[in-house]
């Protein structure tokens, strides 16, 4: 156990409609990042934050937004879903900013139809 | 999105032989990361390499940094039924890390 938490483990829902992905991060750990993996693309880094604020963005569409909150549990809200947005969605956590000595948790599997 | 190219894609190994597998990157990386995943489950961190030509062991595994910081490789003596899995490479410049496209391994007993 990583330690960090990821809900709902699984999620189906159709197309065009809006999810939230939740994450709490280990105890201490400042800094939340959240990956996609997909079949085809891999593992791909979406977004990070550190202490309520973004640190940095990867590939992340403009339907996706994340946020993390003043007890550090983060969002990651993905709206007007298309098939192709099924992927496994991790969150990972690290005490400071360097996601080098970051902890994944267990994803959240989704599954749009 | 940006990817390292990894090989093997996968293996099939019988309990026992030792295994090798790489990491290349068009890209420098100060940072090489190497992560298991089992199904179902998120990335667990093997090892991490710091510095250029840095040579690391847990356990049965030793993973090197390459001299020129655009590749690495692991290798897993004695290969057991646990070991089973996906095995990932990951380089890090700042706060995000750009995965490898996996090697898969399959030990038979």
């Amino acid at each position: 156990d990583s330690g960090v938490t990821q809900t709902p483990k699984h999620l189906i829902t159709a197309t065009g409609q809006r999810v939230t992905l939740r994450c709490s991060p280990r105890s201490g750990d400042l800094s939340v990042y959240w990956y996609q993996q997909s079949l085809d693309q891999g593992l791909q880094f979406l977004i990070h934050y550190y202490n309520g604020e973004e640190r940095a963005k990867g590939n992340i569409l403009e339907r996706f937004s994340a946020q993390q909150f003043p007890d550090l549990h983060s969002e990651l809200n993905l709206s007007s879903l298309e098939l192709g947005d099924s992927a496994l969605y991790f969150c990972a956590s690290s005490v400071v900013t360097s996601s080098t000595e970051a902890f994944f948790g267990q994803g959240t599997r989704l599954t749009v139809v | 999105g940006q990817q390292l190219n990894q090989s093997p894609q996968s293996m099939f190994i019988q309990e026992g032989e030792d295994v090798s597998m790489n990491c290349t990157s068009s890209s420098i990386f100060n940072t090489w990361l190497w992560y298991k995943q089992d199904p179902g489950e998120g990335p667990v961190l093997l090892i991490a390499l710091y510095k250029a030509g840095e040579l690391t062991s847990n356990g049965r595994l030793t993973a090197q940094f390459g001299i020129t910081r655009k590749d690495s490789f692991l290798n897993i003596s004695a290969s057991i039924p646990s070991d089973v899995g996906i095995y990932f490479c990951a380089g890090s410049n700042t706060d995000k890390l750009i995965f490898g496209t996996g090697t898969r391994l399959q030990v038979f007993p």
